[in-house]
Order: C-alpha cells, then sequence, then structure tokens
C-alpha cells in the first residue's frame, strides 16, 4: 500500500484563488516531510518540515506539518500562471532515511 | 560546481539490450539515489547509496544494479531492457544520510525501450 498519499491528484484554479493541497503519510521511523515544485525538468526543493510543527513560509507558499494527524499542507495564495505544476510530496522515514515520493498534485492555474 | 549531472539525456534502447545511465555530483555528498518517473506515479525510489561501497534497494529494484566505488559517481545499469523501464529516470544526491538536508536532482534521461 502506498505509504504516502497525496490529494487531490489534480486541480485547475483560476488566476488569484486559493489552493490547498494535502500530503498525508505512513512510515516508521518518520524523519521528515518535504515538498517540490516539478515543472518540465527535475524537481525543485520547497520546503522541508519535521516534527517541530514549524510552519515555513516563501512567499505566497506556506507549509506545516501535522504530526499528530501525520499529515502536512501545502497553501498557495493567489495564484498565477506559473505556479502551474505538479507539486510532489516526499517523506524521510528509517534508519537509512529513504525518501518516499507520493504521486503528486497537478496544479493548473488558468488566466 | 556542476551539481548533479546525468547522461545521457535521452536514450532509445531495443529490448533485451543492456545500457548504463550515468550519474555524477561534485558536493561531495555521501547519499545518492535513483528515481524513476512515470506518468501520474511520483518518483519511485529504484536504488540507494549511504557513501562509497554501500548501496541498497529501493522500491522498484528490479531489473537494475548499481555501483558506488568513488563518492562522485553512482552509475544505473539495465541489464537486458524491457518496455516496462521506458520511463524517465533522475539521479539525486543530498550530503548525508543522517540529518534532513536537501535533496538536489539531475537533470534526468529520458529512455525509450522498444
Amino acid at each position: 500500500e502506498d505509504k504516502v498519499v497525496q490529494s487531490p491528484l489534480s486541480l485547475v484554479v483560476h488566476e488569484g484563488d486559493t489552493v490547498t493541497l494535502n500530503c498525508s503519510y505512513e512510515v516508521t521511523n518518520f524523519r521528515s516531510l518535504l515538498w517540490y515544485k516539478q515543472e518540465k525538468k527535475a524537481p525543485t526543493f520547497l520546503f522541508m518540515l519535521t516534527s517541530s510543527g514549524i510552519e515555513k513560509k516563501s512567499g505566497r507558499l506556506s507549509s506545516i506539518l501535522d504530526k499528530k494527524e501525520l499529515s502536512s499542507i501545502l497553501n498557495i495564495t493567489a495564484t498565477q500562471t506559473g505556479d502551474s505544476a505538479i507539486y510532489l510530496c516526499a517523506v524521510e522515514w528509517g534508519s537509512n532515511y529513504k525518501l518516499t515520493f507520493g504521486k503528486g498534485t497537478l496544479l493548473t492555474v488558468n488566466p | 560546481n556542476a551539481g548533479v549531472t546525468q547522461t545521457p539525456k535521452f536514450q532509445v534502447l531495443k529490448t533485451g539490450q543492456s545500457m548504463t545511465l550515468q550519474c555524477a555530483q561534485d558536493m561531495n555528498h555521501e547519499y545518492m539515489s535513483w528515481y524513476r518517473q512515470d506518468p501520474g506515479m511520483g518518483l519511485r525510489l529504484i536504488h540507494y547509496s549511504v557513501g562509497a561501497g554501500i548501496t541498497d534497494q529501493g522500491e522498484v529494484p528490479n531489473g537494475y544494479n548499481v555501483s558506488r566505488s568513488t563518492t562522485e559517481d553512482f552509475p544505473l545499469r539495465l541489464l537486458s531492457a524491457a518496455p516496462s523501464q521506458t520511463s524517465v529516470y533522475f539521479c539525486a544526491s543530498r550530503r548525508q544520510a543522517a540529518g534532513t538536508y536537501e535533496q538536489y536532482f539531475g537533470p534526468g534521461t529520458r529512455l525509450t525501450v522498444t
């Protein structure tokens, strides 16, 4: 069964909308959760979250981990067409710090 | 400082052929990984290495071999290519296993097996 589940799998919004992407996980020995943005090439790093529960922010993007619910959300406010991408959630876990990815959320922002 | 480099960028193989995807990093990172990405599947871990001489299997290791003789290089070998191995392959590296450090990705290799 999938260890990292993202929802929704795809989302279409209009410029200016606010979106919330979800990621839930079920792993042993959780280390951290990472968010990546992928446009037509390699993923680029957005945030890394740990069990401290501290919210991370960068411009219009923010993310927080809920360690009780074993989940994280990525918020994007005032979306722009340049936010269109696949957003990947990954969880670092285990004694060898493996990184397991979810299937991603395809976000399309229409003008 | 080139970061993580991968060669080739594109490759077409016939079923049964073998080949090696090259990956190199110049950041002295201990931890290196290979992923494959298929449409709608996210990235799936094939093999990883926590340092020179140490490798281990990920989620989808069948049909692939790796070795790590140096810190810089982590080649991925396809032993006998199959159409199911048609995918985009990403190599990644980060400083070390212990601790939460950002992972850097190479540009990817698009492989087609006919």
